[in-house]
């Protein structure tokens, strides 16, 4: 079975401008969770979605937003980037919304904002 | 608000020694606790996860992890170490009243020697 996948595996933008990231659970999974990774720390949590619905929202700016769709695959969308926003995105997939379900992360996308 | 700390930046050990990575941890309940490791330029990979029940878990590769709810602690091991073994381990808790949101620590970088 496949693994949780990321797309894209690397992105370059300049400050102001928007990005997407995607990512597709591991089959039969209907919980996506979002991270961010800054170089040198550990992940800090994001969103967490299930069954298409936010249950869980980190503390970051609403300059950040996601959604799931029918099929559980997710979106992160960030607006207005800032050079901080520099860091690899992780998304977890999960069974489904049980606390003890093991989150299983993608590769990330590299993000780096110019 | 739950938190977890590794106190070690890195851990150097010799090939073939046993290895410890130390991890506390801060919840206002019952935790879940889990291990993590990443190899440069990828994403998490899970090893091993506490939920209740045995103090002990093992995991994969040869891993393990002590559960010391006295000493609010989850230390990894293992018992004989390989060069293969060297990459950033990270700790996380999550709170059974958050969500399945994920606290991270800031990681420990393991150095295997030959």
């Amino acid at each position: 079975d496949a693994g949780v996948t990321q797309s894209p595996t690397h992105l370059i933008k300049t400050r102001g401008q928007q990005v997407t990231l995607r990512c597709s659970p591991i089959s039969g999974h209907k919980s996506v969770s979002w991270y961010q990774q800054v170089l040198g720390q550990g992940p800090q949590f994001i969103f967490q979605y299930y069954e298409k619905e936010e249950r869980g929202r980190g503390n970051f700016p609403d300059r950040f937003s996601a959604r799931q769709f029918p099929n559980y695959s997710s979106e992160l969308n960030v607006n207005a980037l800032l050079l901080g926003d520099s860091a690899l995105y992780l998304c977890a997939s999960l069974r489904g919304g049980q606390g003890t379900d093991t989150q299983y992360f993608g590769p990330g996308t590299r993000l780096t904002v110019l | 608000a739950q938190s977890v700390a590794q106190p070690e930046d890195q851990v150097n050990v010799a090939e073939g020694n046993p290895l410890t990575v130390k991890c506390t941890y801060s919840v206002s309940g019952n935790p879940y606790l889990f291990w993590y490791v990443q190899y440069p330029n990828r994403g998490l990979q899970f090893l091993l996860k506490y939920i209740t029940g045995d103090n002990l878990v093992k995991g994969s590769y040869g891993f393990e992890a002590e559960f010391n709810k006295s000493q609010t602690s989850f230390h990894l091991k293992k018992p004989s170490a390989l060069v293969s073994d060297s990459a950033l381990y990270f700790c996380a808790v999550r709170d059974k009243n958050a969500g399945n949101m994920l606290t991270f620590g800031g990681g420990t970088r393991l150095m295997v020697k030959p």
